[in-house]
């Protein structure tokens, strides 16, 4: 079956870092990939869509310049928290399919927690 | 309106018992419907997907769905304490890059 993989699986650093999470497809080329966060408690909010070789696609009200997101080969999708902020802690996930008729496979996601 | 509603629950249920959980969607335009489960601290893992009406059956899960309605639902059979969890209802819609949008998911709690 498809296998997302993410890291890192935790983070914990201190308010203006940044942080970068990788999602790999790890049997299957992935033209898009999502990027979802989630708060406890709480359903998953789809951040942005990522496509390879093009701009990544933000929800409204999700900030470009604060979370960048790079989809340079059709295996690999980074997202960067740039200068983070408590506020930003949360549990972050990737998402891929294969192709459009496929259910999308998420990653094992990432905690983020900004001290 | 949200787009996709779900009870959060918790529902409870005895071992063994028959779980149903449900969920509706507002755009009649959405054209899959996705199940995952998802344990605390954990992201979710997909259960069952569904694309036309009526019942499709993995095991001892159920996806029913009722476009007319705009219903979907998941029947877990024989349900065991492994299967307390939070249950996410997933419509996808669009065309090209399909977008998928989450209900908030119900907890589901199986007593031993």
């Amino acid at each position: 079956g498809a296998v997302v993989s993410q890291h890192p699986s935790r983070v914990i650093c201190k308010s203006g870092t940044s942080v970068k999470i990788e999602c790999r497809s790890l049997d299957f080329q992935a033209t898009t990939m999502f990027w979802y966060r989630q708060f406890p408690k709480k359903s998953l909010m789809l951040m942005a869509t990522s496509n390879e070789g093009s701009k990544a696609t933000y929800e409204q009200g999700v900030e470009k310049d604060k979370f960048l997101i790079n989809h340079a080969s059709l295996t690999l999708s980074t997202l960067t928290v740039t200068s983070a902020h408590p506020e930003d802690s949360s549990f972050y996930i990737c998402s891929a399919y294969e192709d459009s008729n496929q259910p999308q496979h998420f990653g094992d996601g990432t905690r983020l927690s900004i001290l | 309106q949200k787009e996709v509603e779900q009870n959060s629950g918790p529902l409870s249920v005895p071992e063994g018992a028959i779980a149903s959980l449900n969920c509706t969607y507002s755009d009649r335009g959405s054209q899959s419907f996705f199940w995952y489960r998802q344990y605390s601290g954990k992201s979710p893992e997909l259960i069952m997907f569904i694309y036309s009406n009526g019942d499709k059956e993995d095991g001892r899960f159920t996806a029913q769905l009722n476009k007319a309605s705009q219903y979907v639902s998941l029947l877990i059979r024989d349900s065991q304490p492994s299967d307390s969890a939070t249950y996410l209802c997933a419509v996808r819609r669009g065309s090209g890059t399909y977008k998928y949008i989450f209900g908030t998911g119900t907890r589901l709690k199986v007593l031993a």
